[in-house]
Order: C-alpha cells, then structure tokens, then sequence
C-alpha cells in the first residue's frame, strides 16, 4: 500500500502525559498537513510542512504542540502534558509536486483520548 | 484567512432523489474548490474539485456548480444510492495551499 499510513492508530493517555504520532505520506510528495477532527466537525488545519521546512503553523496550536519533518519525508506530531481537550482524531495528509493547490491524501488518523 | 460555511448539517434523501449541499467562502482569492466524502471511521477522500476558471464540472452522478460572485459553491448528487450515505466536506484554500473545511454534511439515503 502506498497511501498515506499513520501510527500509532489508536492511543490512550493519562491527562498530563507526552503522547507521539508518526505519518509517513506518499513517497514522490512533498508537502505535509496535520489536521484535527472532533466528532461532527470538518478536518481543522494545524500545520503545514513543504519539504522539511515548516511553513505555516495555525494560531489555535498551542505551545504543547510541535511538529517535524527532519529529512522531508516522516512527519511526527508530538503532544505534551496532555489535556482533556486534546482527545480528537489527528489525520495527516500529503499532496504532491503542483504548484498550485491539489488533492490531499489522507492518512486514517490516530485518535487520541485522553483520560 | 479563509471561513468555511456549509449547509446543511444532516440531509436525508430517498434512494434515487438527488441530494445538494451548498458552501459559502470569505477569501475571494480563493481558486480551487473540493468535496471530501467521509465514510463512518474511515480517511476523508476527494470525490471531486472545480477550480474558479470553471462554473460547473460533472463526473457521473456528481457534479460541483461554483458562483464565484457570489462566494458560493454547491455539490449536487443524482440518482442516490445507500452507499453514497457519508459525511461530505467542502472546502477552499486558506494561506500557504492549506485547505480550510466546512464543518460537514451526513447524508443518509433511505432506502
């Protein structure tokens, strides 16, 4: 398969925990996305990596949150000291080499609950 | 940066009536406009875009009509099938080609 894969898919923490995700997108892209999903809403924009370079970060991602992708091609997202209200699907997603917007490749998520 | 609204929220429609979910956008820049569909527990995927050159495209049963006067966008579905029954999504560019989404429409076909 070589889709857009996503790990762990499931995880569960205690509130205050570091928790990580990995996504690995399709091999020939070079842009990433990480979004948020809660139950009922539409995939919310977190950040934004073109290569390794983080080009846009959204302003509703605090400080507990950070994201990399070193060598331009796995991406980790990484969540510390955890809240209650973190508890969401996180989906990444890739696009290609266009230099014009295009289709996103979403990954199936990792969700996230945080007791 | 870009706002999303989407109409409406649940739509209930019998097998083989059509179904219309209706979009609006704020950022009047924005060129290029897709329709995710979400199926329960599964990956959003792209049914169809339509970029701002274009009023109207149609693959089969589906089809996006865009006013960009407006600042509108709808997608139309014919002939409905159950397994059309998902969340659909719209969306529309923000900054830096990331996508800004519509909060959802279920759609559920009866059969």
């Amino acid at each position: 398969d070589t889709g857009v894969s996503q790990d762990p898919r499931h995880k569960i923490t205690k509130r205050g925990q570091n928790v990580t995700f990995r996504c690995d997108p399709i091999s020939e892209h070079n842009r990433l996305y990480w979004y948020r999903q809660t139950l009922g809403q539409g995939p919310e924009f977190l950040t934004y990596f073109q290569n390794e370079a983080q080009l846009e970060k959204s302003r509703l991602l605090s400080d507990r949150f950070s994201a990399e992708r070193p060598k331009g091609s796995f991406s980790t997202l990484e969540i510390q000291r955890t809240e209650q209200g973190d508890s969401a699907m996180y989906l990444c997603a890739s696009s290609g080499k266009t230099s014009v917007t295009g289709e996103l490749f979403f990954g199936e998520g990792s969700r996230l609950t945080v007791l | 940066g870009e706002n999303v609204e989407q109409h409406p929220s649940t739509l209930s429609v019998q097998e083989g009536d059509s179904a219309v979910i209706k979009c609006t956008y704020s950022d009047s820049a924005s060129n290029y406009f897709p329709w995710y569909k979400q199926e329960l527990g599964k990956r959003p995927q792209l049914i169809i875009d339509i970029r701002s050159n274009v009023g109207e495209k149609k693959d089969q049963r589906i089809a996006v009509t865009l006013n960009k006067t407006a600042k509108h966008f709808s997608l139309h579905i014919t002939e409905t099938q159950p397994e059309d029954s998902a969340v659909y999504f719209c969306a529309a560019p923000g900054s830096a080609r990331q996508l800004t989404f519509g909060s959802g429409t279920q759609l559920t076909v009866l059969p």
